[in-house]
């Protein structure tokens, strides 16, 4: 089993709707969790850090299941501009650990 | 937020030589650094951890003779494919920062490295 699994996608979906990516991790001793954007053939960037109380920033939303071992990102009136590649990472042992990355793509 | 580059950004080289690819904090100061591999459609993937003075801890399956890791002072960290062939073909990055306080990784802005 991946230590960091998501859905690959490619998740096509049109301007203004709202879509939801599901992450799951296996070591339950994680420390910290976060979400990443990747554009093509550039760097991951940091989008959000990830809490159980669950966090909102703008048009993101991000939860935490502690007990399910499973973290969530919601994004609300989605844009051109949100079409990348979300990559689920947690933190553990001092390392980082990536999924493999859900690919967005926002149509006209 | 802190700023990390690379260089190159991207080499091209010949089947047999040896590829150095540089990693600089820019305005903070580093004790330890990451290298990681991205093969195509797939996730990074940890090579090494890099600490500055000390030796690099190597990830499972990584050869520690092949990438040589070398983070002579707080700002640079260098990783040196050696004798490269077209399977080293990947993007290579570089991340730097702490696990404390806001656990924030600052990612360069990668290395293609494609082996003929």
């Amino acid at each position: 089993r991946k230590e960091v699994e998501q859905d690959p996608g490619p998740f096509n979906v049109p301007e203004g709707a709202t879509v939801a990516f599901n992450c799951t991790y296996s070591n339950s001793a994680s420390q910290s969790f976060f979400w990443y954007r990747q554009d093509c053939r550039k760097e991951p960037k940091l989008l959000m850090s990830v809490y159980s109380s669950g966090n909102e920033d703008g048009r993101f939303t991000a939860q935490l299941n502690r007990a399910s071992q499973y973290i969530s990102l919601l994004i609300r009136d989605s844009k051109l501009s949100d079409s990348a590649t979300y990559l689920c990472v947690v933190l553990g042992n001092e390392k980082l650990t990536f999924g493999t990355g859900t690919r967005l793509t926002i149509i006209p | 937020g802190a700023v990390v580059s690379q260089h190159p950004s991207r080499v091209i080289c010949k089947s047999g030589t040896s590829v150095k690819i540089e990693c600089r904090s820019l305005d903070f100061q580093a004790t330890t650094m990451f290298w990681y591999r991205q093969f195509p459609k797939q996730s990074l993937m940890l090579m090494a951890t890099s600490n500055e003075g000390s030796k690099a801890t190597y990830e499972q399956g990584v050869e520690k003779d092949k990438f040589l890791i070398n983070h002579a002072s707080l700002t640079l960290s260098t990783l040196t494919v050696t004798s490269a062939h077209p399977e080293d073909s990947s993007f290579y990055i570089c991340s730097a920062g702490t696990f404390a306080g806001g656990n924030e990784q600052f990612f360069g802005p990668g290395t293609r490295l494609t082996v003929l």
